[in-house]
Parts: C-alpha cells; structure tokens; sequence
C-alpha cells in the first residue's frame, strides 16, 4: 500500500538553527500538506501547497516557516530559526484528486528544539 | 472561528463493549466529516468517512453517525479490541482541504 515517508523521525535541534524536515508524498497526489501537533494536543494545520504554490495557509505558518517542493518526489518543511516552541510533531500529508478519505498521513518528525 | 472538538478526554471500556466518541462541530456549511485514529507514535490513520447528505455510515466494525441538527458527530466501534486503543480524532474536511481536527479522545481498552 502506498504511503507518505518522512524523515528523519526525530529532530534535535538548538534554538536559532534553521531545520528541514523531508517528505516524500504518495507518488500520484496532487495536494500536500504540513501539520503539527503539541504534545498532547490536536493536529493542526500549517500550510496546503498545490501546483507549485502555497495555497492556504494558517496563522502559525509566519515568515519563519517556508515549503518546497524541489523535484517530482520530495516536499520540505523549512523552519528558519528556530524557537523552543516550535517543539512538536511535524506530520505531512497528501491527497489525491478527489480528497475522498481525507489525506494520508506521515509517520511524523518530532522536532525537538534546545 | 472554527472549531471541531469531543466531549470527553479519555473513554475506558471493557474489551468486548462497544464503544462511542462523540465529538461536536461549530460550522453548519461543513459537508465532510472523518475520523482518524492515531496511535501513539503514528500519525493520523484515516478510519471512515461521512459526507452532510447522510446521517449514518457503516464500515466494518465501525458506524458514524450525523445529526446536522445540532452539529454533532459520533464514532461507534462494535466489539471493541485491544487494538482499538487510541487517540480518535474527528475532522472537518474544508472546502480547501484542509483538515480541521477536533481535540482527541483516548480510547483505553481493559482485557
């Protein structure tokens, strides 16, 4: 079955570095996107990309944060400089043409920030 | 402003009982509603769906339930498993996409 990868599982990081989390969507998805989840609390929404562009966006997703999508496969998650509470698990997720069941989800990144 | 959220934080059953999460909604024009279930460690796994035309839908093991009148959701699982400890999440799927998840309810299963 096909599945969304991310990597690395597990992210140290001291605080002001600049972090890229990586993922590797389902391979015949159109839409992706980053969440993230506080330990303990709700999944979140960060920022939906589609045809090469952002096309949503949450409050959270500041300046600090960037995507990219740099060749046919991959979809990145920048975090410029980092903050302690930018701790959290990152999720991406993709979806097909039509979003029936929703998008399917990563394993996960959790960030840890120092 | 948006919200999806549950009623409870945590549901202990006995292993055999059936289970119910329920979870409330605040935008009356959502149309599509889904469930994830994520383990710990996991992200978010997609279990069943329902779409504002239906009232009820049936998986295996699992039913949702629509009440659009008072904006609410539920999730049955029949026979709960000790495989079936979670965090459940309700979800609204926008219009654009993306998810707006409710709070969670952790599904304790006692053998």
């Amino acid at each position: 079955e096909p599945e969304v990868t991310q990597t690395p599982s597990h992210q140290v990081t001291q605080m002001g570095q600049e972090v890229i989390l990586r993922c590797v969507p389902i391979s015949n998805h159109l839409y992706f996107y980053w969440y993230r989840q506080i330990l303990g609390q709700k999944v979140e929404f960060l920022v939906s990309f589609y045809n090469n562009e952002i096309s949503e966006k949450s409050e959270i997703f500041d300046d600090q944060f960037s995507v990219e999508r740099p060749d046919g496969s991959n979809f990145t998650l920048k975090i410029r400089s980092t903050k302690l509470e930018d701790s959290a698990m990152y999720f991406c997720a993709s979806r097909g043409d039509r979003g029936d069941k929703g998008a399917f989800f990563g394993q996960g990144t959790r960030l840890t920030v120092v | 402003g948006e919200s999806v959220g549950l009623h409870l934080p945590t549901l202990s059953v006995q292993e055999g009982d059936n289970s119910i999460i329920n979870c409330a909604y605040s935008n009356s024009a959502s149309d599509y509603f889904i469930w994830y279930k994520q383990e710990s460690g996991k992200g978010p796994q997609f279990i069943i769906d329902i779409r504002s035309n239906m009232d009820k839908r049936q998986g295996q093991r699992v039913t949702v339930l629509l009440n659009k009148t008072v904006k609410h959701l539920s999730l049955q699982i029949a026979a709960t498993q000790p495989g079936d400890s979670a965090v459940y999440f309700c979800a609204e799927n926008s219009r654009t996409g993306k998810l707006i998840f409710g709070q969670g309810t952790t599904l304790q299963v006692k053998p």
